[in-house]
């Protein structure tokens, strides 16, 4: 099935900073979705970027479909931004077990 | 907006018990994804429903098993359970029968403890 890493795995950085979070997948992709997990638990939908570029405030993703990856911006972060971000794919080419695949997640800290 | 409603937020079974865990889309969603996510771990894709049927299965253990009703509110009954069977549990749902693209949006989650 396809498989979805995303780095970095752990990232510390001081409040004000700016950061990219990489998803790499192994397939082509009807659907590509960026969450964001608050310390609470709560899935936060940040972005449905199967292919292109968008921003909302100070994130911003992109997804160049036919290299596989996807990006995601966090500029000027604030300590609400920490928690963990994950990455979730519907590939194309999908059986009953790949329905929708989420990376291991990036856990962010973000220090005052 | 409208978001998806899960109940109860949290519950807490004894082993061998039974649970139901209930999920309400957002209004005019006709698809419900129910994900199990253990501790440290990411979700697990469970079972969906398109238009109260069954669309896709994944690692969904036998002793489980879920409906999409007339209305199309879900639920997700577990029997049998087990020690391991404590994870925070959510639903989501998407409107894939009516809009061209598949987001999905997410319920607050159930979080169910086995003792």
């Amino acid at each position: 099935g396809i498989q979805v890493e995303q780095s970095p795995p752990d990232l510390i950085l001081q409040e004000g900073a700016n950061s990219t979070l990489r998803c790499n997948f192994s397939d082509s992709v009807n659907n590509l979705q960026w969450f964001h997990q608050n310390p609470w638990g709560q899935l936060i939908n940040l972005f449905y970027i199967p292919s292109g570029t968008k921003q909302n405030g100070r994130l911003s993703a992109t997804t160049v479909a036919t290299e596989r990856y996807s990006l995601l911006y966090i500029s000027s972060s604030q300590t609400t931004d920490s928690g963990v971000y994950f990455c979730a794919v519907e590939g194309v080419r999908k059986t009953s077990y790949d329905k929708v695949i989420f990376g291991p997640g990036t856990s962010l800290s973000v220090i005052p | 907006a409208a978001g998806v409603i899960q109940s109860p937020r949290h519950l807490i079974k004894e082993k061998r018990e039974t649970a139901t865990l209930k999920c309400y889309p957002i209004p005019r969603h006709d698809t419900v994804y129910w994900y199990q996510q253990g501790p440290g771990q990411d979700p697990q894709f469970l079972i969906s429903f398109y238009e109260k049927m069954q669309s896709d299965k994944g690692s969904i253990p036998d002793r489980f098993s879920a409906q999409q009703f007339s209305d199309y509110h879900s639920e997700l009954n577990m029997s049998s359970l087990e020690l391991g069977d404590s994870a925070l549990y959510f639903c989501a749902s998407s409107s894939r029968g009516r809009l061209p693209d598949n987001e999905q949006f997410f319920g607050p989650g159930t979080r169910l403890t086995v003792l």
